[in-house]
């Protein structure tokens, strides 16, 4: 069974203080490792698809990086709107994953002014 | 493009009623998923539909069912209700091509059940 351990759970940063979210991870076949960003009270926003062992992906302040065992989103200069909850997930092989990602329980961050 | 969207967003139900939600996924998607999400067990995965049929279920009772019309748009219909079935319910499509994994997800149906 596919499993997703993210750390921490949850993480405060000053504005400015760069720092990374840790997810590690089993799975049979890694069909992609995905990054979302989820608002309180939204549903998840698509940030990075990483497909394979030293793939690394950038967006503005983020980059997500992507070992055998685990992946890193790395987060430089951060600003408060930054503030929300990383998640992160995985796509397995084989007809039991279709459709199916599996979620970590989330790092919540909060960059203070 | 428009996104995902869901409806109702907020819904309010009695123990023992049941619930249908609705779906509507970004134009050309043909796959779409469900998830509930609560404080306690995070984000699980409910069923997805391609081309009408469901190909996969998660570990949910029979309680919990679903279906795609042709124009790609699902629902998802919860029976009997219980006091545990409150959280958000998430749709989310993609394109249903090989090698295009990443889904988009709507803003959520937040159900509670009194």
């Amino acid at each position: 069974e596919d499993q997703v351990t993210q750390s921490p759970e949850a993480l405060r940063l000053q504005e400015g203080e760069s720092s990374s979210l840790n997810c590690s991870y089993t799975v049979s076949g890694l069909r992609g490792l995905f990054w979302y960003r989820q608002d309180p009270g939204k549903g998840p926003e698509f940030l990075f698809t990483l497909y394979s062992a030293g793939e690394e992906k950038e967006k503005e302040r983020l980059k997500a990086t992507l070992t055998k065992k685990e992946s890193f989103l790395h987060i430089t200069a951060p600003k408060p709107e930054d503030s929300a909850t990383y998640l992160c997930a995985v796509r397995g092989a084989g007809g039991t994953s279709y459709g199916k990602l599996t979620f970590g329980q989330g790092t919540i961050l909060t960059v203070h002014p | 493009k428009a996104g995902v969207t869901q409806t109702p967003r907020y819904l309010i139900k009695t123990r023992g009623q049941q619930v249908t939600l609705s779906c509507s996924p970004i134009s050309g998607h043909r796959s779409v998923s469900w998830y509930q999400q609560t404080p306690g067990q995070g984000l699980q995965f409910l069923f997805e539909y391609f081309s009408e049929t469901q190909r996969n279920k998660g570990n949910f009772p029979g309680r919990f069912s679903g279906r795609q019309f042709s124009n790609s748009r699902s629902e998802m219909n919860v029976s009997t209700l219980e006091l545990g079935d409150s959280a958000l319910y998430l749709c989310a499509s993609r394109p249903g091509g090989a090698a295009l994994y990443e889904q988009y997800f709507g803003p959520g149906t937040r159900l509670t059940v009194t």
